[in-house]
């Protein structure tokens, strides 16, 4: 119950295209969903997070989708860019309790292709 | 600029040393954390600590340990390196509860040989 599901593990996306990485989860205490992005020789860094009273939120060409009777949520990259090759982590955590930590997904790999 | 600094970008140590990885955090966060990221396995918490002298096991706290004697510095140790320990190590800070960010440190790459 504790874990969050991420998929896929690599991508590929061709500068301009639209890059999805979808993460799946069973807690239904979690009540905060951050995304992270790592660059390469760098620790990641908070990006977009999203609580689940609303199912959209947009940062830039950044866009999480949160689906909450589905128990998922997702990272959309629009017009994606060589710049945003790197790790993308989605994340979970219940709010309520204050010693609770961030339960990670797996991690994507993206790769654009100029 | 608020930062996590750890102490080594890269380091290398023999089979059966003891060593030590320091993160250090300038944000007055309770909060801090040490995982290892290897490929296609995320990252790992190894150890996590909530306040000055108060440390709790993550999900691989075998073969490490763990300092917290100052608020903003957060030790990792491994009593005796070993070779599947070769990692990166990556520590981090937040502040109390779930719904803060965690500030990264760059990482420290160990390998042992």
């Amino acid at each position: 119950q504790q874990q969050v599901k991420q998929s896929p593990q690599s991508l590929i996306v061709q500068k301009g295209g639209i890059s999805i990485i979808n993460c799946a989860y069973e807690n239904t205490a979690f009540d905060y969903f951050p995304w992270y992005q790592q660059f390469p020789g760098k620790g990641p860094a908070l990006l977009i997070a999203i609580r689940p009273d609303v199912s959209e939120k947009k940062e830039g060409r950044f866009t999480i989708s949160f689906n909450k009777s589905a128990k998922q949520f997702s990272l959309h990259i629009m017009d994606s860019q060589p710049g945003d090759s790197a790790t993308y982590f989605c994340a979970a955590s219940n709010t309520m309790d204050s010693n609770y930590q961030l339960i990670w997904g797996a991690g994507t790999k993206l790769i654009i292709k100029p | 600029d608020v930062k996590v600094t750890q102490s080594s970008r890269y380091l290398v140590k023999r089979t059966g040393e003891k060593v030590f990885l320091e993160c250090v955090q300038d944000m007055d966060h309770e909060n801090m954390f040490w995982y290892r990221q290897d490929p296609g396995l995320g990252l790992r918490l190894i150890y996590f600590s909530y306040d000055v002298k108060m440390k709790e096991k993550g999900d691989i706290p075998e073969g490490y340990s763990v300092s917290r004697e100052k608020k903003e510095r957060f030790s990792l140790i491994l009593e005796s390196a070993s070779t599947n320990q070769t990692s990166m190590y990556l520590c981090a800070s937040s502040l109390r509860g779930g719904a803060y960010g965690y500030t990264f440190g760059s990482g420290t790459r160990l390998t042992v040989v």
